[in-house]
């Protein structure tokens, strides 16, 4: 069974970069039939895509964060990870990790989530 | 911007039926998915492309998909679907995934 697990600092200073991990475990990343993504909840706020990558290298992110996130995958470790520049208080969120099947090779259908991970931004 | 709809609650007694709806433009040209987020849980897909279920997920959980409305129904409610639900597509003209700003489901 796929189980993922988000890592990472739960405090973040405006202006800093937030970096987080997320740890796979029951499934190996390697493969092309998915894509490896974030999607994060602020609070009292709805789901936001953030961004996936698969391992092949193919990424789309959401336009919204596009100019601020980098995602990378290290198949060695069997992790992917997340870094968000230029954080402001409205970067407050629970962020989850996620694993999208690869449909017409888009990150389509998000099936395997992540428990998620407060990170809350402020001086 | 595509938009995603849904009824931000939705109160049912045990045994009942709910059905949570997914409104977006002509909705039914795309592949709706559902997933099922309880406190402090990861979130779970429980139906996906409109009407399947993933393995695991009771025969309660049913969907359809049609026009401008997509729908989520749970026959036989239980105590234990209390959670929220997020509809989900591919904007697959723009190329990003659309979230429904979820229904939070309370079983009376």
């Amino acid at each position: 069974h796929l189980h993922l697990q988000e890592s990472g600092p739960g405090l973040v200073k405006p202006s800093e970069t937030l970096s987080l991990t997320c740890t796979v475990s029951g499934g190996s990343i390697n493969s092309s039939a998915y894509f490896w993504g974030w999607v994060r909840q602020p609070p009292g706020k709805g789901l936001e895509w953030m961004g996936s990558m698969s391992y092949t290298g193919s990424t789309y992110y959401n336009p919204s964060v596009k100019s601020r996130v980098t995602t990378s995958l290290d198949a060695s470790k069997n992790q992917f990870s997340l870094k968000l520049t230029s954080v402001t208080a409205a970067d407050t969120a629970v962020y989850y990790c996620a694993r999208a099947q690869s449909l017409a090779n888009a990150p389509a259908l998000i099936d395997y989530w992540g428990q998620g991970t407060l990170v809350t931004v402020s001086s | 911007s595509y938009v995603l709809t849904q009824p931000p609650s939705l109160s049912v007694a045990p045994g009942q039926t709910a059905t949570i709806s997914c409104g977006g433009d002509n909705i039914a040209s795309k592949s709706v998915h559902w997933s099922q987020r309880k406190p402090g849980q990861a979130p779970v897909l429980v139906l996906y492309h409109d009407t399947d279920r993933p393995s695991g997920i009771p025969d309660r959980f049913s969907g359809s998909n049609s026009g401008n409305t997509a729908t989520l129904t749970i026959s036989r409610v239980e105590a234990g679907d209390e959670a929220d639900y997020y509809c989900q597509v591919w904007e697959s003209e723009h190329h990003y995934v659309v979230f429904g700003g979820g229904t939070k489901l309370t079983v009376l």
